[in-house]
């Protein structure tokens, strides 16, 4: 099964904000409204930011936006701020009971 | 305090064993399914398996089917990975992760490093 597909990278300045998209198939993003997002900070553990497309677990930023239409998921980030500067997956829950990660995008803030 | 931590991990031949192990604590852990991921150097999040809350289905990446075996102790608030056949490419740090709903994974420890190398 390939990764869902996400750029490899984005940018932005502070406060500006950005959109990462996760495109994946019916058998997963497509059909599932279980979507996750999380940052990932080297030498740190992934942290969970967006679930079920647009949910935000307690004590996460509300700068952080989850969002899908079709095939296609996307986090947006608003009001970037330096420390957002990290690496973002996607993942979908599938029709096969599995789970399934994007290939990850870097984040930089200029 | 609400945790898990990994442990295990080490460095192997090819064609070897290991077992890694995922100690909760601070929660109800027979009300959570869990996952390994594992993620390579300078690679992205792999998925590898998962465990469901009360221990009666499990689901494994093609990559490691039919050689990776996860469990659980309920007594032990433990989750292992057992890792049979293992290979270069399984070289890897493995993750232990809290599912809170259909692969939603809020609690991830700080991993454990496998090695596989002759």
């Amino acid at each position: 099964q390939s990764a869902l597909t996400q750029p490899a990278s984005v940018s932005g300045s502070p406060g500006q904000s950005i959109a990462i998209s996760c495109t994946g198939t019916s058998s997963d993003v497509g059909t599932h409204d279980h979507v996750s997002w999380y940052q990932h900070h080297p030498d740190q553990a992934p942290k969970l930011m967006i679930y079920n497309v647009d949910k935000r677990p307690s004590g996460v930023s509300s700068r952080f936006s989850g969002s899908k239409s079709g095939y296609t998921a996307s986090l947006t980030i608003s009001g970037l701020q330096a420390e957002d500067e990290a690496d973002y997956y996607c993942s979908s829950f599938t029709s096969s009971s599995t789970t399934i990660f994007g290939g990850g995008t870097r984040l930089t803030v200029l | 305090q609400v945790q898990v931590v990994e442990s295990g991990g080490g460095v192997v031949q090819p064609g070897t064993s290991l077992r890694l192990s995922c100690a909760a604590s601070g929660f109800s852990f027979t009300s959570h399914g869990f996952h390994w991921v594992r993620q390579a150097p300078g690679k992205g999040l792999e998925w590898v398996a998962t465990i469901w809350y009360d221990g009666s289905r499990q689901y494994y990446a093609d990559s490691v089917k039919g050689r990776f075996t996860i469990s659980r102790d309920d007594s032990k608030n433990v989750i292992y990975l057992q890792m049979n056949s293992l290979r270069a490419e399984d070289t890897t740090i493995y993750y232990c992760a809290r599912d809170i709903s259909h692969s939603a994974l809020d609690l991830w420890g700080q991993g454990t490093l496998v090695s596989v190398s002759s």
